[in-house]
């Protein structure tokens, strides 16, 4: 069962347009959710975060919506450059702060120069 | 920022043979280490949770005896592929946490791809 699903595989924009990833998940208990970024051959890095409690953070070029009702969330980022070429995952986490968490499969972004 | 290393970062083996893949925190102490299994095109499935000096936790339907995993020390912890089969190839990535509450202090190190030919 997939709790996390992030259903487009790949994405492709022009540099400098919106670049959105779309996460969405299924357990209502899940309160934390977080972005990651991965390179090749390098492991998966932290780029962003939400509480439950919002539905919205921002950090520079990166935003995080959450959806509750929805169970979705998003990830935008505007504009995107080349650099952001990877593959993005979403987390989400559960209260019980065992630091377990719970992925979707990725979406590979590639930005066209 | 802190930095996670694995080794080896791929192997191949023989059907039936073991293999340990090391997790190492370079320049922090890892009171927990998570190790996941990924496989094509699938997400990151946690296989078990280790703290250091004590038994490593698995997810439902990870077979323990299969993948042990050591964590003698807190900046070390190793999990060993047993009598590995096909089926076991996949992608290992370990993930270390330096002791903070925050879900972002959580560093992941760059995997290591098993092949069981």
């Amino acid at each position: 069962d997939q709790q996390v699903k992030q259903n487009s595989p790949s994405l492709s924009v022009q540099e400098g347009r919106i670049s959105i990833l779309n996460c969405d998940y299924t357990n209502s208990m899940f309160d934390y959710f977080l972005w990651y970024k991965k390179y090749p051959a390098e492991g998966p890095t932290f780029l962003i975060s939400i509480s439950s409690i919002k539905d919205k953070n921002e950090d520079g070029r990166f935003t995080v919506f959450l959806n509750k009702s929805a169970k979705h969330l998003s990830l935008h980022i505007v504009p995107s450059q080349p650099g952001d070429s990877a593959v993005y995952f979403c987390a989400a986490a559960g209260s019980s702060n065992t630091g377990k968490l719970i992925f979707g499969q990725g979406t590979t972004l590639q930005v066209k120069p | 920022g802190a930095v996670v290393s694995q080794h080896p970062s791929w192997v191949i083996c023989k059907s039936g043979t073991s293999v340990k893949i090391e997790c190492r925190s370079l320049d922090f102490q890892a009171t927990t280490m998570f190790w996941y299994r990924q496989f094509p095109k699938q997400s990151l499935m946690l296989m078990a949770t280790s703290n250091e000096g004590s038994k490593a936790t698995y997810e439902q339907g990870v077979e323990k005896d299969k993948f042990l995993i050591n964590h003698a020390s807190l900046t070390l912890s190793t999990l060993t592929v047993t009598s590995a089969h096909p089926e076991d190839s996949s992608f290992y990535i370990c993930s270390a946490r330096d002791g903070g509450l925050a879900f972002e202090t959580q560093y992941f190190g760059p995997g290591t791809r098993l092949l069981v030919l």
